[in-house]
């Protein structure tokens, strides 16, 4: 499978302020990444779908304006947290499509985002 | 909207038993699963998927079975070790939109393995 990293690991703001989390792909390049959501002892909530080249495509209900998305090369993808709040606190996590196969999903470590 | 589910919240089995993860889908379009594997702190795991042309597949220790008539899809883990113990989701989505989708999640299962 892919291998997915994640920066930071885990990430303290204050309200109001704006954070920054990487998303790479280390051993494929993937045209195709994706943000998801995990609040504590929930599922995971895919957020939108990162292209490389063009614009996120967000899922009903997720702030395109709050959650920026760039996906600048084929192994880098960031999700910005704009104006955060203490309800964005929430488990962050990146996926990314690879295989052998082409269609399969491999996820990062996620990011803990902490909102004071 | 359609979602995933799973039956069990939490599963309790002896070490070297067998144990079984269930998951109902309700999306009859879904044509792609998949059983992840997440401890904690950590990012999903993939363990094992499976397609809808297809009604069992085999992995090293796990099997997956999809059931499509009841929308019911189950993982199988063999002779459980304490490194099993995790929370374990299955997600979904249409292969046939060209493997690019996003996944759906069911709620997930806490494995717990007992010594």
């Amino acid at each position: 499978g892919a291998v997915v990293s994640q920066h930071p690991s885990r990430v303290i703001c204050k309200s109001g302020t704006s954070v920054k989390i990487e998303c790479r792909s280390l051993d494929f390049q993937a045209t195709t990444m994706f943000w998801y959501r995990q609040f504590p002892k929930q599922s995971l909530m895919l957020m939108a779908t990162s292209n490389e080249g063009s614009k996120a495509t967000y899922e009903q209900g997720v702030e395109k304006d709050k959650f920026l998305i760039n996906h600048a090369s084929l192994t880098l993808s960031t999700l910005t947290v704009t104006s955060a709040h203490p309800e964005d606190s929430s488990f962050y996590i990146c996926s990314v499509i690879a295989g052998e196969r082409g269609y399969e999903q491999y996820f990062g470590p996620g990011t803990r985002l902490t909102v004071t | 909207g359609e979602s995933v589910g799973l039956h069990l919240p939490t599963l309790s089995v002896q070490e070297g038993d067998n144990s079984i993860i269930n998951c109902a889908y309700s999306n009859s379009a879904s044509d792609y699963f998949i059983w992840y594997k997440q401890e904690s702190g950590k990012g999903p795991q993939f363990i094992i998927d499976i397609r809808s042309n297809m009604d069992k597949r085999q992995g090293q220790r796990v099997t997956v079975l999809l059931n499509k008539t009841v929308k019911h899809l189950s993982l199988q883990i063999a002779a459980t070790q304490p490194g099993d113990s995790a929370v374990y989701f299955c997600a979904e989505n249409m292969y046939s939109g060209g493997g690019a989708d996003g996944l759906t999640f069911g709620k997930g299962t806490h494995l717990i393995i007992q010594p």
